[in-house]
């Protein structure tokens, strides 16, 4: 079955810097790869998501690649703020299954 | 769009009692829905898929007796711990997929932190 690997489980940046999120998967098959930010006592929240048919995708402060040939993906933050401290869960599935397999999640701490 | 909400956010009850959770899916027709569990600085753990008018498949390991889910219509699925014990003190968070399968994004509710004494 599929399974994730996410690196590294604990990021502590100084505010203003970028952070750097990377996930692996096993499953050729698997299509769809969504991000998810969340924050203490509360359910995840999609930050952005990515399909194989893509190799990138950008929206403002936050971008994801994917490398489909070496089978990962990875979450990049530009100019971190505090509030972006949280902890960021990556994800696979293919396509009209709906089931995700998730990352063990990286806890990401902005010093001010 | 596409909000999830889940009743109560936090329960605390006596060992023995069942308990119900309840997720909605507040804009959006969910022919799908997911129920996780969570632990203390873990990642989601799928219990459950549930589909609206059938009955829900549980992953391996989880007691289906235990935990019973009812997705009864396109907005509301159910969860219900039964005969709780302090081991199934969790975080439970329910996920809910667009109606039509174009979309496979889930939408996450914020929780529900069940606290068995």
């Amino acid at each position: 079955g599929e399974n994730v690997e996410q690196h590294p489980s604990t990021l502590s940046v100084q505010e203003g810097d970028s952070a750097v999120i990377k996930c692996t998967y096993s499953d050729s098959a698997s299509n769809y790869f969504p991000w998810y930010k969340q924050e203490l006592g509360k359910g995840p929240q999609l930050i952005i998501d990515i399909r194989s048919n893509v190799g990138e995708k950008k929206d403002q402060r936050i971008a994801v690649t994917l490398n489909k040939t070496a089978k990962h993906f990875s979450l990049h933050i530009t100019e971190t703020q505090p509030e972006d401290s949280a902890v960021y869960f990556c994800a696979a599935s293919q396509t009209g299954t709906y089931k995700y397999i998730f990352g063990t999640g990286t806890r990401l701490k902005v010093l001010a | 769009g596409a909000v999830v909400s889940q009743h109560p956010s936090r329960v605390i009850c006596k060992s023995g009692t069942s308990v119900k959770i309840e997720c909605r899916s507040l804009d959006f027709q969910a022919t799908t829905m997911f129920w996780y569990r969570q632990f203390p600085k873990q990642s989601l753990m799928l219990m459950a898929t549930s589909n609206e008018g059938s009955k829900a498949t549980y992953e391996q390991g989880v007691e289906k007796d235990k935990f019973l889910i009812n997705h009864a219509s396109l907005t509301l699925s159910t969860l219900t711990v039964t005969s709780a014990h302090p081991e199934d003190s969790s975080f439970y968070i329910c996920s809910a997929t667009t109606s039509g399968g174009a979309s496979d994004t889930q939408y996450f509710g914020p929780g529900t932190r069940l606290t068995v004494l």
